[in-house]
């Protein structure tokens, strides 16, 4: 069965430091794997998606993430976080091979300080 | 390209009322919608694949008679609260994906918060 574990609830950054956001996934396939993002009361961005590709994965807003199949993750980075980036991220897995359904993480609350 | 847009964003309700919630495609054909709710501070749950033309495929626990769905064009999903409790309240995520390639990736909306007195 698929699922996806987002490692920590909440994460906290200084301005201007690197950000991890940990995302670990389960699945009988290879599956496609994206990371969101969702600012309060807002819809969700596509951050980055892997779909077999290159296993490293660059995104909008200098964010990438990197697919370890040995590990089973899909860790989010940044090199320097800034004070726009506060917000929900949500590591998703797709359910099925044809990509028709997707399964959430319960998200990771990212805080970034000045 | 690829927006999908939401009417409203916002709506308040009587208890017992029902509610209609718009999902459009704006500059692609929609093949496939999707309505996800999403609780306070937790993650987004499926509810409903709907297929244009077709019935929709409810998520176990999902009740079909208290949300209906309707898929009638490639570019318009519905999702219409029956009968809406305090319990409803939530706020309301629809996406949208268009067929070819090997995923089909999905473009979300923007969201519709429903809160039911």
């Amino acid at each position: 069965a698929q699922s996806v574990t987002q490692l920590d609830s909440h994460v906290s950054v200084s301005e201007g430091t690197p950000v991890l956001l940990r995302c670990n996934y389960s699945s009988s396939y290879s599956p496609s794997l994206f990371w969101y993002v969702q600012h309060p009361n807002k819809g969700l961005q596509l951050l980055l998606k892997y779909t077999s590709a290159a296993t490293l994965v660059k995104g909008i807003n200098g964010f990438e993430a990197e697919f370890k199949k040995s590990e089973t993750s899909f860790h989010l980075t940044k090199p320097s976080a800034h004070m726009s980036d506060a917000a929900e991220y949500f590591c998703v897995v797709t359910l099925n091979q044809a990509g028709t359904a997707l399964i959430f993480g319960k998200g990771t609350t990212l805080s970034v300080s000045s | 390209g690829a927006v999908v847009s939401q009417h409203p964003s916002w709506v308040i309700c009587k208890s017992g009322t029902s509610v209609k919630i718009e999902c459009r495609s704006l500059d692609f054909q929609a093949t496939t919608m999707f309505w996800y709710r999403q609780f306070p501070k937790q993650s987004l749950m499926l509810m409903a694949t709907s297929n244009e033309g077709s019935k929709a495929t409810y998520e176990q626990g999902v009740e079909k008679d208290k949300f209906l769905i309707n898929h009638a064009s490639l570019t318009l999903s519905t999702l219409t609260v029956t009968s809406a409790h305090p319990e409803d309240s939530s706020f309301y995520i629809c996406s949208a994906s268009r067929a070819g390639g090997v995923y089909n990736e999905q473009f979300f909306g923007p969201g519709t918060r429903l809160t039911v007195l």
